[in-house]
């Protein structure tokens, strides 16, 4: 089947690295995202890494990906307070190649 | 900003009754999502319409319908509402299906409340 899992919430000073991790189950996810929401607003891509990738870095955003073991994660250098929002990982899944989100990661920036 | 528009921003509706909600893509784009999101939880895919067609749904019933227009604009149809439809509907729109990363556009949803 197809599902997406995080962490509900996660709480970092700032100033602080914050590291979200998720976990997916359909291996044949040509992309892995991670995607941001803000209060009250839709959600905004943040990266995206695809399957056969190891690793991206994008400026203060770094992914991991271990395939192996179905396990992402996204690293935010130097958190800071707008860094606050909800984190939703998401894997292209199915031969439409929909996209399945998990249930978000709520960062709480700490002063 | 996305690009993306959707309409009516808020409804409430009762039990029973139908709703549409209209989405606008951004220019370009010829592919169509979208997604309940409950409150707490993460976005659930509905249906996603290719140049019209419905080119792929999720676990949601009958009840849910939608369409895509030659200028891309889509609707999301629901009937006989339900208690539990009560949500936020994004709709997202793409460049195209599979093959490509399948970055959505997401505009800021429709919330339905249903008393």
């Amino acid at each position: 089947g197809e599902d997406v899992e995080q962490s509900l919430f996660l709480s970092v000073r700032e100033g602080d690295s914050s590291v979200i991790n998720c976990t997916y189950t359909d291996s044949s996810s040509t992309y892995l995202y991670w995607y941001k929401q803000e209060p009250g607003a839709g959600l905004q891509l943040l990266t995206y890494i695809f399957s056969n990738m190891d690793m991206k870095q994008d400026q203060r955003l770094t992914v991991l990906l271990n395939k192996k073991d179905k396990h992402l994660s996204l690293r935010i250098a130097d958190t800071q307070t707008g860094d606050s929002a909800i984190y939703f990982c998401a894997e292209t899944a199915g031969r439409d190649d929909k996209i399945i989100f998990g249930k978000g990661t709520r960062l709480h920036i700490l002063p | 900003e996305t690009g993306v528009t959707q309409s009516p921003t808020h409804l409430i509706k009762t039990r029973g009754q139908q709703v549409t909600l209209r989405c606008s893509s951004q220019s370009g784009h010829n592919t169509v999502s979208w997604y309940q999101q409950a409150l707490g939880q993460g976005p659930q895919f509905i249906f996603q319409y290719y140049r019209e067609e419905e080119n792929g749904r999720g676990n949601f019933p009958p009840r849910f319908s939608g369409l895509q227009f030659p200028n891309y604009s889509s609707e999301l149809n629901v009937n006989a509402l339900e208690l539990d439809d009560s949500a936020l509907y994004l709709c997202a729109s793409s460049t195209g299906v599979g093959g490509s990363p399948g970055e959505l556009f997401f505009g800021e949803g429709s919330r339905l409340t249903v008393l």
